[in-house]
């Protein structure tokens, strides 16, 4: 069964601080993953996305991770701004199959406080 | 359109009633998907058109809910005799085809039931 867990579900850290979310999953076959961030009241927008070849992929101060053999990922956000404030999504994607092939984890919660 | 827009981005109504719910897609995008995410849960699977095939309705929760798609464009999920468990987000989504790197949500359209 394609599922998605991720840690912690929520995380509280002061301003310019780092923080790492993880991600695990259990999706076959698998295309790639994406990582998404949902503001609270607004849609996910996509932060990046990586294929089984991909070990790392940076955006800006977002900074992806993919070990595809153990099936993890992380996101490591650098120096934390006010901003980040949201939730983290992490979303493998599969193909083939139905459900149009992305698979969503709950998300982490992140509070960036000042 | 330059994004996915739904409408309306709020909705108030009495339980037993029904309502539709609209989802304009990026032009030329063949695929759409409708999401629920509920309070601190994450993206549940409604349903996904990809262009003129035959929908996938595996994440439709009952024959309450209903979805279609004119001329490859507009989507209109409708829920029948609303009860108080289909409040959540409705979320839209679209993408250039199966499997595209131009996935793009919409803002979603918070259902509150009374």
């Amino acid at each position: 069964k394609n599922q998605v867990e991720q840690s912690p579900q929520s995380l509280i850290i002061l301003e310019g601080k780092n923080c790492t979310l993880q991600c695990n999953y259990t999706v076959s076959p698998f295309s790639n993953l994406r990582w998404y961030k949902q503001d609270t009241g607004r849609g996910p927008v996509s932060l990046t996305i990586m294929t089984f070849s991909e070990n790392t992929k940076s955006n800006g101060r977002y900074t992806a991770t993919l070990d595809a053999d153990t099936k993890q990922s992380s996101l490591h956000i650098t120096a934390s701004q006010l901003s980040d404030s949201a939730s983290y999504i992490c979303v493998p994607l599969t193909y083939g199959g139905s459900q149009g092939n992305l698979i969503f984890g709950k998300g982490t919660k992140l509070s960036v406080k000042p | 359109g330059a994004g996915v827009s739904q409408s309306p981005s709020n909705k108030v109504t009495e339980k037993g009633k029904d309502v539709e719910l609209r989802c304009d897609p990026i032009s030329g995008h063949t695929a759409l998907y409708w999401y629920r995410q509920s309070l601190g849960q994450g993206l549940e699977f409604l349903i996904y058109f990809q262009g003129n095939s035959a929908p996938d309705k595996s994440g439709l929760p009952s024959d309450r809910f209903s979805a279609e798609r004119t001329g490859g464009s507009v989507s209109t999920l409708t829920i029948q005799r609303t009860q108080q468990e289909d409040s959540a987000v409705y979320l839209c989504a679209s993408s250039p085809g199966q499997e595209s790197y131009g996935y793009t949500f919409g803002s979603g359209t918070r259902l509150t039931v009374v």
